[in-house]
């Protein structure tokens, strides 16, 4: 299995204009999570999904935020219209819930940088 | 709420001595543990965890881990350090019942000179 892809891995804009990252879970995995890492705030979860389906979204910080997931080999995360704080890395990471101790997968993740 | 601990930043070591990465966590019940490494650009990847069983669990690249319940630890240990090995280290922590994510700690930089 090729893993948890992400696109794009590096991405540089401007303030105010949108940001769609990508990723494509590990096949046959049910779960996926959206992180951001950051120096000053360390790893942080923004979403994640179950079949799909959106679980928690607690950690997505403002309604500039939105993520979606069509179907169970993809996914996106978008930032409209995106800031200069929103610089980070994201990463996407997938696991399959095989009852117990199950092991995210994490993808390569994609730097943002918001000028 | 589950929170993971880890005390050290940064961890500093020579090039064929143990070393120890610590981790304490807090949560109900019996914990789910994880460690995962990152390397420079990189996602992180998963090392090994801890689920049931022996308090000593084995996983990738000679790292080892032992889990202490009267402690609420997992450190992280290898008998002898690789300058390959320098890179950020992260514990992570989830309750047992049901699903819930995994907390994660700050990570602790792991610095191995030769």
């Amino acid at each position: 299995d090729a893993g948890v892809i992400q696109s794009p891995r590096h991405e540089v804009t401007e303030m105010g204009q949108e940001v769609t990252l990508r990723c494509k879970p590990i096949s046959g995995h049910d779960y996926l999570f959206w992180y951001r890492q950051t120096m000053m705030r360390g790893l942080e979860l923004l979403i994640y999904f179950n079949n799909n389906v959106p679980i928690d979204d607690s950690g997505m910080p403002e309604d500039r935020f939105s993520a979606k997931m069509p179907n169970a080999s993809f996914s996106t995360l978008k930032i409209q219209p995106s800031e200069p704080r929103d610089s980070a890395v994201y990463f996407c990471a997938s696991s399959f819930m095989a009852g117990s101790g199950e092991t995210q997968y994490f993808g390569p993740g994609t730097r943002l940088l918001v000028l | 709420a589950q929170s993971v601990a880890q005390p050290e930043d940064q961890v500093n070591v020579a090039e064929g001595n143990p070393l120890t990465v610590k981790c304490t966590y807090s949560v109900s019940g019996n914990p789910y543990l994880f460690w995962y490494v990152q390397y420079p650009n990189r996602g992180l990847q998963f090392l090994l965890k801890y689920i049931t069983g022996d308090n000593l669990v084995k996983g990738s690249y000679g790292f080892e881990a032992e889990f202490n319940k009267s402690q609420t630890s997992f450190h992280l240990k290898k008998p002898s350090a690789l300058v390959s090995d320098s890179a950020l280290y992260f514990c992570a922590v989830r309750p047992p019942s049901g699903y819930s994510t995994l907390t994660f700690g700050k990570g602790t930089m792991l610095l191995v000179s030769p």
